[in-house]
């Protein structure tokens, strides 16, 4: 199985703040990399795929960078509706596998 | 608009059987993967398998000895989900998902979910 890893697991922020989270797979998954966003008590929802392409309806502020084991997250302007917690997932093979999620508190 | 609704019992007695239904609506449930995803509390996500629209399966080694996924009935655009011999760590929100590719070569990603179902392994 291709192990994704996540850091921070944590972090606090604040409003504004430009924040970045990255994740590692335990070997190349070119670009078969996806972010999501969860909400607590809520499904995730997809923010990006294939490692840097903004899913329809979800706000510039957010973008995504990366290839092969390396890929960032990142929110230009953090906004009060952000903090959540976001996780990546490979679909280069299965088993799909994601990360353990990083969660953006408040600062 | 395309739907996901997850169905079944939330508790469910040690050793025994766990059984879930998808009702997807808005859409056929044609040329897409459908995939079951659970989320034990305060934990991550691990995928747990899934369905080809043609009937074809694909499911994590790790449960895939006590894992079943199919098509319940096309017509009402339903599939099911059914693990045996449970035990208290298959305590999670189970969760359905639509698998779509993006539009990139060979990208796929889950972009519908259902909005889980909590299932307690419990005596």
């Amino acid at each position: 199985d291709i192990q994704m890893t996540q850091s921070p697991p944590s972090l606090s922020a604040s409003v504004g703040d430009r924040v970045t989270i990255t994740c590692r797979a335990s070997q190349s998954i070119s670009s078969y990399l996806n972010w999501y966003q969860q909400r607590p008590g809520k499904a995730p929802k997809l923010l990006i795929y294939a490692a840097s392409t903004l899913q329809s309806g979800v706000p510039s502020r957010f973008s995504g960078s990366g290839s092969g084991t390396d890929f960032t997250l990142t929110i230009s302007s953090l906004q009060p509706e952000d903090f959540a917690t976001y996780c990546c997932q490979q679909t280069y093979n299965t088993p799909r596998t994601f990360g353990q999620g990083t969660k953006v508190e408040i600062k | 608009q395309v739907q996901l609704q997850e169905s079944g019992p939330g508790l469910v007695k040690p050793s025994e059987t766990l059984s879930l239904t998808c009702t997807v609506s808005g859409g056929s449930i044609s040329t897409y993967y459908w995939s079951w995803i659970r989320q034990p509390p305060g934990k991550g996500l691990e995928w747990i398998g899934y369905i080809y629209s043609s009937g074809g399966t694909n499911y994590n080694p790790s449960l895939k000895s006590r894992v079943t996924i199919s098509l319940v009935d096309t017509s009402k655009n339903q599939f099911s989900l059914k693990m045996t011999s449970v035990t208290a760590a298959d305590t999670a929100v189970y969760y359905c998902a639509r698998e779509a590719h993006t539009g990139k070569i060979g990208s796929l990603a889950f972009d519908i979910w259902g909005q889980g179902t909590l299932v307690t392994v419990s005596s």
